[in-house]
């Protein structure tokens, strides 16, 4: 078990550009969620997979944001033409079923300039 | 619908005084409750949990109690330490929506020795 990682911890980006996020769950947790956090709040939810299928999107995922699990495994969220108000942590966790808690990345603090 | 509203910091105290972060939550079911500790530079880590009403959660000296009758999920530890310096999150899950996690805004606690 070596816990939820992130990719990358940082990344500063230009106003308009695309950027991509990649979570690599708990090995055999089926469950992954995404949240985004900003300064001074708690993280709000985003996305949802069981497995591949991304079952629950949050209204703050606007037709820019898109997220990925092709096989169930690692998640990727890819947020496009991005904007200075995109700027936040992006928090991916994990949670091997009903009745668990999740667990959670350290997180890909992004910045857009 | 779900929220959960903790109380706001910084909440400043002397090492071995006594710690209480309030936590109440709004919900349309039976949820779980969670608190979570952030250390900087570092993701989300579960402190304890309660299932239903009247658990009481407990770790590291920490304890919460599920109170469904004030709807509310006190943090408390008889005696801080610098250590447990950290921001603090309240969380519940809704059981019945794929345990999609609703967090209050966090409590910073600063322990000075």
């Amino acid at each position: 078990d070596t816990g939820v990682s992130q990719d990358p911890r940082h990344k500063i980006t230009k106003r308009g550009q695309n950027v991509t996020f990649r979570c690599d769950p708990i090995s055999e947790h089926n469950r992954l969620y995404w949240y985004r956090q900003t300064l001074g709040q708690g993280p709000e939810f985003l996305t949802y997979f069981q497995n591949e299928a991304q079952l629950e999107k949050s209204r703050l995922l606007s037709d820019r944001f898109s997220a990925e699990r092709p096989k169930g495994s690692f998640s990727t969220l890819e947020i496009q033409r991005t904007e200075q108000g995109d700027s936040a942590m992006y928090l991916c966790a994990s949670s091997p079923g009903v009745g668990s808690h999740q667990y959670f990345g350290a997180g890909t603090r992004l910045s857009v300039l | 619908g779900n929220s959960v509203t903790q109380m706001e910091g910084p909440v400043t105290l002397s090492e071995e005084a006594f710690l209480t972060i309030n936590c109440t939550y709004t919900a349309t079911g039976y949820p779980s409750l969670f608190w979570y500790v952030q250390y900087p530079g570092e993701g989300l880590q579960l402190l304890l949990k309660a299932t239903k009403a009247d658990d009481k959660g407990s770790n590291k000296g920490f304890e919460a109690t599920y109170r469904k009758e004030t709807t509310s999920f006190h943090l408390e530890k008889g005696s801080v330490q610098v250590s447990d310096s950290a921001v603090y999150f309240c969380a519940l899950s809704d059981k019945d929506n794929f345990n999609k996690f609703y967090f209050g805004s966090g409590t910073k606690l600063n322990v000075k020795p």
